[in-house]
């Protein structure tokens, strides 16, 4: 069965960092690209960060570059997120998802940014 | 980067009803693009990928069309299990990006 579980998600306080993590299981992981995808609490959709099968290319939305850093360990089937420099914007419920257009998310891990 | 117009923001409709969603790429997307529906509390779900094509086991009255900027989501016959949020998302070029939703609601 496929499964990504996220984790890692806390109550930070602005100007902290965080790193979440997404463990997967029933796929070959590093065929795969991968996303990051938060939803602020009542809003919208947000796509955050991706990265390649290989992990050789990242990408990200203009509202994160410089702050985040998405990357992958093939070996551990795991996928992550560093967080730096978090604001209260960057609260949300963080999700991870296999490939661009995809039947295939986890659950989500909340982050809140609040002194 | 590419920006995605989803209208209207909310749809207030009756069970058995047509519906029409819309979303409007920024520049042209060829048939890149994928619709999703969200409910309260749960991971969005992929309805429909290459802007026609339909997610295994996902019912026939949602189908999609479009390419290059316009594209539409079409319920041919609204069942009650379709009140919840839509989504289009773009996957043409990096970063991806989603429109702002569309809350279905019951009239």
């Amino acid at each position: 069965e496929v499964q990504l579980v996220e984790s890692g998600g806390g109550l930070v306080q602005p100007g902290g960092s965080l790193r979440v993590s997404c463990a997967v299981s029933g796929f070959t992981f590093s065929t795969y690209a991968m996303s990051w995808v938060r939803q602020a609490p009542g809003k919208g959709l947000e796509w955050v960060s991706g990265i390649s099968g290989s992990g050789g290319s990242t990408y990200y939305a203009e509202s994160v570059k410089g702050r985040f850093t998405i990357s992958r360990d093939n070996s551990k089937h795991t996928l992550y997120l560093q967080m730096n420099s978090l604001r209260a914007e960057d609260t949300a419920l963080y999700y991870c998802a296999r490939g661009l257009a995809t039947p295939i998310w986890g659950q989500g891990t909340m982050v809140t940014v609040s002194s | 980067d590419i920006q995605m117009t989803q209208s209207p923001s909310t749809l207030s409709a009756s069970v058995g009803d047509r519906v029409t969603i819309t979303c409007r790429a920024s520049q042209s997307i060829n048939t890149w693009l994928a619709w999703y529906q969200q409910k309260p509390g749960k991971a969005p779900k992929l309805l429909i990928h290459r802007a026609s094509s339909l997610e295994s086991g996902v019912p026939s009255r949602f189908s999609g069309s479009g390419s290059g900027t316009e594209f539409t989501l079409t319920i041919s016959s609204l069942r009650p299990d379709d009140f919840a949020t839509y989504y289009c998302q773009q996957y043409d070029s990096y970063p991806l990006s989603f429109g702002g939703g569309t809350k279905m609601e019951i009239k």
